[in-house]
């Protein structure tokens, strides 16, 4: 089935740092999506991106559609402690006639303060 | 924005027993309800897609007579994890897709279930 590659899988950062983190894929994708998840939590939506080219800030995080709608980065900048977490990126698949979410593997962020 | 609720947020049974959860679009309508699992460290695996008023769509693996969903209304979606096993253990996630604010997705807050 379709794929998405996250990377990298984990980063271990200093407070103040900006991050980055991508996923790409060989199939095209319409809409990406990021999302964050704390433990225990279900996943919350960050971004939304619909348009290939599109940049889209959130506050310090920013993520962008690839021009060739098969990758998408976040950015995260001047890390806090509460952005520790997993951030998943996800795209639309049409599967079997239906558009059905997949995701990444996932990016685990530690931030030491 | 649009909230999803899941009941309970944790639940222990024993092994054999059945196990209700429930998910709930507090403040929109949702045709459509996904339900997924997390395996420790692991993403989020899609479950079945529950469509109000019909029948569930259960993606390849997943029993459906094992994971039976039922979805009567536009603001609630139910999973019964029948017959359960330790390997069953796992964070059930569900989601709902808000028609009126195009793709996005919005997610509950998710089920721990530990069979014993």
């Amino acid at each position: 089935g379709q794929q998405l590659n996250q990377s990298p899988q984990s980063m271990f950062i200093q407070e103040g740092e900006d991050v980055s983190m991508n996923c790409t894929s060989s199939s095209i994708f319409n809409t990406w999506l990021w999302y964050k998840q704390d433990p225990g939590e279900g996943p919350v939506l960050l971004i939304a991106l619909y348009k290939a080219g599109e940049l889209t800030s959130n506050g310090r995080l920013t993520a962008q559609f690839g021009i060739t709608r098969k990758d998408s980065f976040l950015n995260i900048s001047a890390s806090i402690p509460s952005d520790v977490g997993i951030y998943f990126c996800a795209a639309y698949s049409l599967i079997q006639g239906a558009q059905k979410l997949v995701f990444g593997q996932g990016t685990r962020l530690t931030i030491n303060p | 924005g649009a909230v999803v609720s899941q009941h309970p947020s944790w639940v222990i049974c024993k092994s054999g027993t059945s196990v209700k959860i429930e998910c709930r679009s507090l403040d929109f309508q949702a045709t459509t309800m996904f339900w997924y699992r997390q395996f420790p460290k692991q993403s989020l695996m899609l479950m079945a897609t529950s469509n109000e008023g019909s029948k569930a769509t259960y993606e390849q693996g997943v029993e459906k007579d094992k994971f039976l969903i039922n979805h009567a209304s536009l603001t609630l979606s139910t999973l019964t994890v029948t017959s359960a096993h330790p390997e069953d253990s796992s964070f059930y996630i569900c989601s709902a897709r808000d028609l009126t604010e195009s793709y996005e997705q919005y997610f509950g807050p998710g089920t721990r279930l530990t069979v014993t």
